[in-house]
């Protein structure tokens, strides 16, 4: 079955550093998303990404991030100066269609710990 | 901002018991996916409702939405240890982003 994939599954780094982590969707799929998920609390949406623009994003996506489609298989969310409080797991999912349609397939993510 | 409310946000039975959690909200989602999550791993999605008042069955495992697309149950009969695990409910807005919900950690007890 189709799915997912993340790398890497566990990334460590210094804080004011840069982490690009990295996703492959479902290769059918046309809409891309990232969400994180910071210890012990709910799944948060990050951005949504289409027709390699970006949809929707929200108030936690700010200037320190940014999202790109380097090729036709990979997407990528990037932290420009992590942050302590970046320390979460981060989740790509993707979708094959918008609407009544958007079922999104989740990734088993990347755990990101700043120190 | 959407808020989805799961109850109870911790469940522990025996197995064999019958249980049901609730995700509940004041605003209308165009649907609804439920989610289980395993630990430091992805929610793994088990259903999609989108009609209100729509009813799927998944095994032993029953997803309800609302008539007014506003809640959503999921009722479980017969649990087994198979069964333990974070279940989240996620709210669709409009064609984009999930909301998801609080979560219920659920254990059976064998």
């Amino acid at each position: 079955e189709p799915e997912v994939t993340q790398t890497p599954s566990h990334q460590v780094t210094q804080m004011g550093q840069e982490v690009i982590l990295r996703c492959v969707p479902i290769s059918n799929h046309l809409y891309f998303y990232w969400y994180r998920q910071i210890l012990g609390q709910k799944v948060e949406f990050l951005v949504s990404f289409y027709n390699n623009e970006i949809s929707e994003k929200s108030e936690i996506f700010d200037d320190q991030f940014s999202v790109e489609r380097p090729d036709g298989s990979n997407f990528t969310l990037k932290i420009r100066s992590t942050k302590l409080e970046d320390s979460a797991m981060y989740f790509c999912a993707s979708s094959v269609r918008r609407g009544l349609g958007n079922i999104q397939y989740f990734g088993a993510g990347t755990r990101l710990s700043v120190l | 901002t959407q808020l989805l409310e799961q109850s109870p946000q911790f469940l522990s039975i025996q197995e064999g018991e019958n249980l049901t959690v609730y995700c509940n909200s004041s605003s209308v989602f165009s649907s609804l996916q439920w989610y289980r999550q395993e630990p430091g791993e992805g929610p793994v999605l088990l259903v999609t409702v989108v009609t209100g008042g729509e009813v799927k069955k998944l095994k032993r495992l029953t997803f309800q939405f609302g008539d007014a697309r506003k809640d959503s149950s999921l009722h479980i009969t017969a649990a087994q240890p198979g069964d333990t695990g974070l279940y989240l409910c996620a709210g669709a807005e409009g064609n984009e982003k999930l909301t998801f919900g609080t979560g219920t950690r659920l254990t059976i007890i064998p």
